[in-house]
């Protein structure tokens, strides 16, 4: 079975500050990771798929197969980056359903 | 707007009624997808339609939940007998032909609230 934790519900942060939001995944084969994000009162959309190996307004992620990790980097904070940052994993081919983490909420102080 | 849309946005009922819920994908989209999302939590899988063939069900889909896409375009999600766990946001998301989920985009969602 696939798994993604997201540990944080949580990440304050002053503006300016080095951020990692960090994700964890189960899963046997080769997944494809992504990160979602919903600022407020926005729809949910995509932020960067590791394949793309990408940077989206300032954000990156390696995929680190193994530990197993996915974590979202931004080497300076701005307020904002405030939103609810979702990671999600998909088993490649067929239908690309994805699994969500729960998401952490990150709030960048002033 | 020429994203998704769903409808209603808000929806309050009472223990034992039944819902339902519209979806309208970006026109040129034929993948469709239905989406819960409860609080504190990320959206979990419920179904998902490839034009109007719906190809895949979770195991949150139970028999009180059914959907559709009669001619490929806009889905309905119904709820029957609802029950007070029902509550959430219910999402729908659409992609293109041949791409996977993180192409797609989604609704702003009908948010679910049974009393």
């Amino acid at each position: 079975a696939q798994r993604v934790t997201q540990p944080e519900k949580l990440l304050s942060v002053f503006k300016g500050a080095p951020v990692e939001l960090k994700c964890n995944y189960s899963y046997s084969g080769s997944p494809e990771l992504f990160w979602y994000v919903q600022y407020s009162r926005q729809r949910l959309q995509l932020l960067l798929r590791h394949i793309s190996r990408e940077s989206i307004k300032g954000f990156t992620a390696d995929l680190n197969k193994g530990e197993t990790s996915f974590h979202l980097k931004k080497p300076f904070a701005q307020e904002e980056d405030s939103a609810m940052y979702y990671c999600a994993l998909s088993r490649p081919g067929g239908s690309y359903i994805p699994t969500f983490g729960r998401g952490t909420s990150l709030i960048v102080h002033p | 707007d020429t994203g998704v849309s769903q409808d209603p946005r808000h929806k309050i009922t009472k223990r034992g009624q039944n819902v339902t819920f519209r979806c309208d994908p970006i026109s040129e989209h034929n993948r469709l997808y239905w989406y819960r999302q409860t609080l504190g939590q990320g959206p979990e899988f419920l179904t998902y339609f490839q034009n109007e063939a719906q190809l895949e069900k979770s195991r949150l889909l139970s028999d009180r939940f059914s959907a559709e896409r009669p001619k490929g375009s806009f889905s309905t999600l119904e709820i029957q007998r609802t029950e007070q766990g029902d509550s959430a946001m219910y999402l729908c998301a659409s992609s293109w032909p041949g791409q996977g989920l993180a192409e797609a985009f989604f609704g702003q969602g009908t948010r679910l609230t049974v009393v």
